[in-house]
């Protein structure tokens, strides 16, 4: 299994900032994605975050607004830009191993937009 | 493209009754299917997994088992615990195209004592 660590856990934020989330896996990855899960909502894929080049993105999500990188196969990090209330969810960093079909998630970054 | 389907919740039972959940879903070959958990306040925990036709996954007393005839994957347990109360989450994780999961909208389980 792989362990993920999320920072920050959560965060307020003024409308117009923006907000980076870290994400840090305990051992190398083979594939990383982010999530969002708005309140009372399911999960909605954001993207798939590829080492070393631009990340893949969902429809409806786009890489203005949502800036990710990964550097290396155990970090990455999601930027949420240019924050309305409607940003307003839970973001999740979740990673998934060569070879395993599981998918393991982090805690989780509760972000309020006022 | 792939999708799950989920009861409607909340569902709220008593103490030691029996918990059925449904999922159903579709998808073009052959996916792996899922269950995860988010207790309050905590993030995604997977339950169980069945990877091919008629597995049974299992945990925690919890049951679910992979039928392709009806593309379902329900979620069973005999009897339930205040501490069972979460939401359940179904997904499932095509082998082809996107890899990541793919999930249901959730069912709140509130067992009360």
């Amino acid at each position: 299994s792989a362990v993920i660590s999320q920072k920050p856990s959560r965060d307020i934020c003024q409308r117009g900032t923006s907000l980076t989330i870290q994400c840090q896996v305990d051992s190398q990855v083979t594939m990383m994605f982010w999530y969002r899960q708005q309140p009372g909502q399911s999960l909605t894929l954001i993207a798939t975050a590829n080492q070393g080049s631009e990340a893949t993105y969902e429809s409806g999500f786009v890489i203005d607004k949502f800036p990710i990188s990964r550097p290396n196969l155990t970090f990455s990090t999601l930027t949420v830009s240019n924050m309305s209330p409607e940003d307003s969810s839970i973001y999740l960093c979740s990673a998934r191993a060569g070879g395993l079909n599981e998918q393991f998630f982090g805690p989780g970054t509760r972000l309020t937009v006022l | 493209g792939n999708s799950v389907t989920q009861m409607e919740g909340p569902v709220t039972l008593s103490e030691e009754a029996f918990l059925t959940i449904n999922c159903t879903y579709t998808a073009t070959g052959y996916p792996s299917l899922f269950w995860y958990v988010q207790y309050p306040g905590e993030g995604l925990q997977l339950l169980l997994k069945a990877t091919k036709a008629d597995d049974k996954g299992s945990n925690k007393g919890f049951e679910a088992t992979y039928r392709k005839e009806t593309t379902s994957f329900h979620l069973e347990k005999g009897s339930v615990q205040v501490s069972d109360s979460a939401v359940y989450f179904c997904a499932l994780n095509g082998n082809t195209g996107r890899r990541a999961l793919t999930f249901g909208s959730g069912t709140r389980l509130q067992v009360q004592p």
